[in-house]
């Protein structure tokens, strides 16, 4: 089964609009960690929030923020005020506790931002 | 800032020929590792190392092989390159402590002919 699922393989989004990236995970774990990464065509992955399990507030990083819902094993990111630089690859991964150094990745999502 | 640095960007090979990709991260990280990334698959960890001298096989390791003799440099070999390991490979590296944020390099785009 896996263990991240990103149903959008793309979006697109007008300039300046909000957007969200769904993001379901998979673990039987209490303690985990979930991350969210961008893309871009240049190819480097950047880091831009993670939310870990434990957390009780929902993860914020300028006008990125993880809607959390543990309940649901769901972590959607939502991006504010898109911009065309936010287009990209949008990538979630989980770290489960007993894989402590490693990341499990999504199949990922592209992200359109049009002007 | 954490730099990693992988050495090719590119690199086009011939089946059968034995191919380095090197890694290299100057913050004295403990983790590093190897992705591959597909389209329509996201990341699949290959390999992996949390020490020096000590590895450990991720979910796609068949074909591959590392080596991690200093802390800073992670390389991966690919014995004798087939066609079906033509992909973008990514390396990163993490602290052990902490929230185990992977920092990654920017990629080596590995064509198999």
């Amino acid at each position: 089964a896996q263990k991240i699922t990103q149903t959008q393989p793309g979006m697109f989004v007008q300039e300046k609009e909000a957007v969200t990236l769904d993001c379901t995970y998979d673990t039987s774990d209490q303690s985990y960690g979930l991350f969210w990464y961008k893309q871009p065509s240049s190819g480097e992955m950047i880091f831009l929030i993670y939310q870990g399990s434990y957390d009780e507030q929902n993860a914020t990083e300028g006008r990125y923020s993880l809607n959390f819902q543990k309940a649901r094993k769901s972590a959607n990111l939502v991006i504010s005020a898109s911009q065309l630089g936010d287009s990209a690859m949008y990538f979630c991964a989980m770290r489960e506790a007993d894989s402590a150094r490693q990341l499990t990745f999504g199949s990922g999502t592209q992200l359109t931002v049009l002007p | 800032d954490v730099k990693v640095t992988q050495s090719s960007r590119y690199l086009v090979k011939r089946t059968g020929e034995k191919v380095f990709l090197e890694c290299v991260q100057d913050m004295d990280h403990e983790n590093m590792f190897w992705y591959r990334q597909d389209p329509g698959l996201g990341l699949r960890l290959i390999y992996f190392s949390y020490d020096v001298k000590m590895k450990e096989k991720g979910d796609i390791p068949e074909g591959y092989s590392v080596s991690r003799e200093k802390k800073e440099r992670f390389s991966l070999i690919l014995e004798s390159a087939s066609t079906n390991q033509t992909s973008m490979y990514l390396c990163a590296s993490s602290r052990v402590s902490g929230a185990n944020v992977l920092t990654f390099g920017a990629g080596s785009r590995l064509t198999v002919l």
